[in-house]
């Protein structure tokens, strides 16, 4: 069973410019988080689907990012236009419904200079 | 907002010594799961502590939920090289409005002296 995949691993983008990260969640997953680790902090909640629902986006610095997940199936975040504190990792993580495990993805870092 | 603090933020152990990593929680804790994160890895589950005063082992880890469901701890006993790596806590709250949000502490950072 293929597991929670990311693209790009890493994109490295000037301040001003949009890049957008997606996440394919394990097949059946209904729920799908984003999270964000910056320079070695804990990580920190951005959002949380339940299938193409946004369920919980308090953890969303501001309208710059945007993200959605289309029919439920594979998710995008895009940050527009991306700033230098945006440089970090984010992680995508799924997991089926009332269950706790979550599956993390390898992450997507994100340098922005 | 709902915080989890972790201490220590590092740790720097001689292999074979035992170390303990321990979680804190502003708020009472639906569950608390542990990940752990290689370096250049991503998180990955190690267990989940439900009941109020609940242990459990995993070989040599040894994993305790507080009775008030607040705080956790995780002891390794003996550590080997294999054990370096981040080692997360994540609170489960959930709402007033039902919503459920797993919150990760900070981390500790352990690493190994062969």
């Amino acid at each position: 069973e293929a597991g929670v995949t990311q693209f790009p691993s890493h994109s490295v983008i000037e301040k001003g410019q949009t890049v957008t990260l997606r996440c394919d969640p394990i097949s059946g997953h209904d729920n799908l988080y984003w999270y964000r680790r910056v320079m070695g902090k804990e990580i920190k909640f951005l959002l949380h689907f339940v299938k193409e629902s946004k369920q919980d986006e308090s953890g969303m610095p501001n309208n710059r990012f945007l993200a959605e997940r289309t029919g439920g199936t594979y998710s995008t975040l895009k940050v527009q236009p991306a700033e230098l504190e945006d440089s970090g990792v984010y992680f995508c993580a799924s997991s089926p419904i009332n269950t706790g495990e979550l599956f993390f993805g390898e992450g997507s870092r994100l340098t922005v200079l | 907002g709902q915080q989890v603090m972790q201490i220590p933020q590092y740790q720097h152990v001689q292999e074979g010594e035992d170390f303990t990593t321990y979680c804190n929680s502003s708020t009472t804790l639906s569950n608390i799961q542990w990940y752990k994160q290689r370096p250049g890895g991503h998180p990955v589950f190690l267990i989940q502590l439900v009941k109020s005063g609940e242990v459990k082992k995993q070989k040599r880890l040894t994993f305790q939920f507080g009775e008030a469901k607040k705080n956790s701890s995780l002891h390794i006993t003996a550590t080997q090289t294999t054990d370096v790596g981040t080692y997360f806590c994540a609170g489960l709250f959930i709402s007033n409005f039902g919503n459920e949000k797993l919150t990760f502490g900070t981390g500790t950072r352990l690493t190994i002296i062969p």
